[in-house]
This record gives structure tokens, C-alpha cells and sequence, in this order.
């Protein structure tokens, strides 16, 4: 059975400072992992999509990384902003037929001016 | 391109009652997807629907059913709702299948928060 935690659950940051959140999965067996934004009360924005084939994804300030063989992933973002205030989801989709992803609780970043 | 639309925005239900959430699936998609999230955890599963039929379902029982019309677009149906129904249910599309390998990202719309009292 998957399943996915993330590290840590909350975390408040100075504006400007560069933060890590992580992300781990138990089966490897894995088709793709989407690092979502959930702002609060709100739907999901997707943020980055890792094919189990690529090692890393950019986007402006955002670089998530996947290390398959190891279950993990990290979203990596630079210069945080007040803005950037938010939960941050990782999702996996499973390498079967189901298209349904698993998701972990999220990690609530603040981000203080 | 529209993307994924969802409504109501908000309902207030009584325990017992039934109740539909509508989804609208980004144009091109043919797979809808929907999740339920209490409050502070991450979504779960509920069911998928895969060019109108259900592929795939989650820890769900029976009272939670769906439906995806020809248009792709899709209905939440749960019955005898429970206080613990009470949740953000979403909902998210995407495409899948076809002969190109394609990135099968999932879209997921604003979300339909259910009160159950």
C-alpha cells in the first residue's frame, strides 16, 4: 500500500529565506508526483509534475526534485515571499491502471513579512 | 480554454439528507477524478470516471456514487449523509489513454465544501 508523508507539518519562515519541503513515498513503483499549492478553503493549483523518469523540474523559484529509488521528493523554493503562504501537497500516481493519486497531509508554510 | 469548474461553491446539509456536487471538466479531458478532504488532512479517493464509466474507486462505500456524462462532465452523489461527510470534496480532470504519451497532469477545480449538521 502507498503512502505518502510529509516533513515537516507546519513551518514559518522569514521572507527571503530559501526553504526545503520533503516529501516521501513508500512504493517506488510510481508513474509520476505533482507538488500542489492549496490556498486556505481553496481547490488545488498544480505547482510541478516529476515523470519517474526525470530527475528535477523548475519553475520561476520552485525546483522539485524526485529520487525514486529512495521514495523522495523535495520542493525547493528560493527568496520565499509573504505570498507564498500557503499548504503545499505532494501527490504520487501509481504505475497501474488506476489514475487516482495519493496524497500527504501537506506541509502549512508561512511566510513572515 | 475553460478550465475545471465545480458547484455549488458551498452547501449546508442535514444529516440523512442526499446531495449532487456538478463538475466540469477542463475542455479536451475525458477522465474526472474526485477526492474528499477534511479539514487539515490531504485529499482521498473517492472514484474516477474514465469516458463515462467508473475506473477505479477508494475506501468509499456504496452511498458515494457518480456519474460522467458525454461531455465529460461529472456528478457526486452521496446518500444518508453522515456529520463525518463533512468535508472539501474536489474534483480534478485530466486525459488519458490515446497513443501519445502525454503528461497526464490532473486539474483540479475550486472544490464544493459540504456541512453536514
Amino acid at each position: 500500500k502507498q503512502e505518502v508523508t510529509q516533513i515537516p507539518a507546519a513551518l514559518s519562515v522569514p521572507e527571503g529565506e530559501n526553504l526545503v519541503l520533503n516529501c516521501s513515498f513508500t512504493d517506488s513503483a510510481i508513474y509520476n508526483l505533482q507538488w500542489f499549492r492549496q490556498d486556505p478553503g481553496k481547490g488545488l493549483t498544480s505547482l510541478l509534475l516529476i515523470q519517474s523518469s526525470q530527475r528535477e523540474q523548475t519553475s520561476g523559484r520552485l525546483n522539485a526534485s524526485l529520487d525514486k529509488s529512495s521514495g523522495r521528493s523535495t520542493l525547493y523554493i528560493a527568496a520565499s515571499q509573504p505570498g507564498d503562504s500557503a499548504t503545499y501537497l505532494c501527490a504520487v500516481r501509481r504505475m497501474d491502471s488506476s489514475y487516482k493519486l495519493i496524497f500527504g497531509s501537506g506541509t502549512r508554510l508561512l511566510v513572515r513579512p | 480554454e475553460t478550465g475545471v469548474t465545480q458547484s455549488p461553491t458551498h452547501l449546508i446539509k442535514t444529516r440523512g439528507q442526499q446531495v449532487t456536487l456538478r463538475c466540469s471538466s477542463q475542455s479536451g479531458h475525458n477522465t474526472v477524478s474526485w477526492y474528499q478532504q477534511a479539514l487539515g488532512q490531504g485529499p482521498q479517493f473517492i472514484f474516477q470516471y474514465y469516458r463515462e464509466e467508473e475506473n477505479g474507486r477508494g475506501n468509499f462505500p456504496p452511498r458515494f456514487s457518480g456519474l460522467q456524462f458525454p461531455n465529460y462532465s461529472s456528478e457526486l452523489n452521496v446518500n444518508a449523509l453522515e456529520l463525518d461527510d463533512s468535508a472539501l470534496y474536489l474534483c480534478a480532470s485530466s486525459f488519458e489513454g490515446g497513443r501519445r504519451i502525454l503528461s497526464y497532469e490532473q486539474y483540479f477545480g475550486p472544490g464544493t465544501r459540504l456541512t453536514v449538521t
